[in-house]
């Protein structure tokens, strides 16, 4: 069964800085992977995608890497920020399969930065 | 969030009663989604439609029900028979049916409904 965990499940940082957030898979065969961000009470919004080939892709303070033999990921963020204050979903893609089982989500790593 | 929209943004319902929640794109997208999200639990799929007048059940279908009649459009029924009703509702939808894999999905503000 494809399966996708997050790690920590809820961190705590200081404004300014840094923190990983990890995502560890077993989803076969593998097509990509995608971080998301969801602010309480709003929909996911895209953050990076990485197929196979890619070992780290990077969208302004956010850079999530990719370690496909391993399968796991990891979302560093930078100099954080109060506004980085949100969930981060892991979500990865299966290369066939039906609607139903081609996304696993992960539970997501709710960040919460304090001033 | 990407020219969908959900409404209402919270639902309160008594027990019994049937809700429908309404799910609007301008995107001109081919497949629309929804999911439920319950603390602490990854997103599950609960119907999709990759085409309009086509739509097939996701993993936990059991007491909702679609439709698509329109391309811009995928309201999702919440009947009595759902067991477990409140929960955090999302729709979503990406530019191609066909390529579920690869193409990324935007999603709504969602709706919270709740039952009493």
């Amino acid at each position: 069964k494809n399966q996708v965990e997050q790690s920590p499940q809820s961190l705590i940082i200081l404004e300014g800085k840094n923190c990983t957030l990890q995502c560890n898979y077993t989803v076969s065969p593998f097509s990509n992977l995608r971080w998301y961000k969801q602010d309480t009470g709003r929909g996911p919004v895209s953050l990076t995608i990485m197929t196979f080939s890619e070992n780290t892709k990077s969208n302004g303070r956010y850079t999530a890497t990719l370690d496909a033999d391993t399968k796991q990921s990891s979302l560093h963020i930078t100099a954080s920020q109060l506004s980085d204050s949100a969930s981060y979903i892991c979500v990865v893609s299966a290369l066939r399969g039906n609607a139903g089982n081609m996304l696993t989500f992960g539970g997501g790593t709710r960040l919460m930065v304090k001033p | 969030d990407g020219g969908i929209t959900q409404s209402p943004k919270y639902l309160f319902r008594k027990e019994g009663q049937n809700v429908t929640l309404s799910c609007e794109q301008n995107l001109n997208h081919d497949a629309m989604y929804w999911y439920r999200q319950d603390p602490g639990q990854g997103l599950r799929l609960i119907y999709y439609s990759q085409i309009v007048n086509d739509f097939q059940k996701g993993d936990i279908a059991e007491g909702y029900s679609v439709s698509r009649e329109k391309k811009e459009s995928f309201p999702l029924t919440v009947t009595s028979a759902q067991k477990n009703p409140t929960a955090f509702y999302l729709c979503a939808s990406s530019a191609n049916g066909a390529a579920l894999s690869t193409d990324t999905q935007y999603f709504g503000p969602g709706t919270r409904l709740t039952v009493l």
